[in-house]
């Protein structure tokens, strides 16, 4: 049972638009929520995060929304650039209990220049 | 410089052998984990590890192993057991006791079985 969805396989953008992931989990006691970017035969870089108790993370030209009455978060890249290309993974975590993380089947993104 | 060092990069093994693959880490963390990332199954965790001397099963722990005998190592064998070996294999890690701490990754193995 996928505990971590992202629906999306892939994503093609225009550079200079905004791309939009999505992602949406079913465990709800999860509370802390990850975004991570990968390229081919790297391992994953840390992006951005969320607390459940916010729903809203800014850093730059990335933004996460968190919905928790939907059970579901969104990375948006404003404005999207071709280095942006690569495959984001969405991951969530329980504090309750345990440390590990659950994530999502990814979604590769392609900026086109 | 702090850092996860998973080694060998590339790791190619004959079916039925067993093989191990190395995780070091610098950071003082105490968690420790191993994910699998196969085509279109995003990342499914193995094994982690809260504590030295103490790990779980994952999602997909069926034909590996882990051992903690130290805080910066974290070795994942794949045994002759397990039916699909061959994947990119990611070890990470995290700090506990913190609230909202994320993983850090290393570059990862691919393992190959022939």
């Amino acid at each position: 049972d996928q505990q971590v969805k992202q629906n999306s396989p892939s994503l093609s953008v225009q550079e200079g638009r905004i791309s939009i992931l999505n992602c949406d989990y079913t465990n709800s006691m999860f509370d802390y929520f990850l975004w991570y970017k990968k390229y081919p035969a790297e391992g994953p870089t840390f992006l951005i995060s969320i607390s459940s108790i916010k729903d809203k993370n800014e850093d730059g030209r990335f933004t996460v929304f968190l919905n928790k009455s939907a059970k579901h978060l969104s990375l948006h890249i404003v404005p999207s650039q071709p280095g942006d290309s690569a495959v984001y993974f969405c991951a969530a975590s329980a504090r309750a209990g345990t440390y590990k993380y659950i994530f999502g089947t990814g979604t590769r993104l392609k900026v086109l220049a | 410089d702090g850092g996860i060092t998973q080694s060998p990069k590339y790791l190619f093994r004959k079916e039925g052998q067993n093989v191990t693959l190395s995780c070091e880490q610098n950071l003082n963390h105490d968690a420790m984990y191993w994910y699998r990332q196969d085509p279109g199954q995003g990342l499914r965790l193995i094994y982690y590890s809260q504590i030295v001397n103490d790990f779980q099963k994952g999602d997909i722990a069926e034909g590996y192993s882990v051992s903690r005998e130290k805080k910066e190592s974290f070795p994942l064998t794949v045994t002759s057991a397990q039916k699909n070996p061959t994947a990119f294999y990611l070890c990470a890690s995290s700090i506990t006791g913190q609230l909202n701490t994320e993983a850090f990754f290393g570059q990862g193995t691919r393992l190959t079985v022939v």
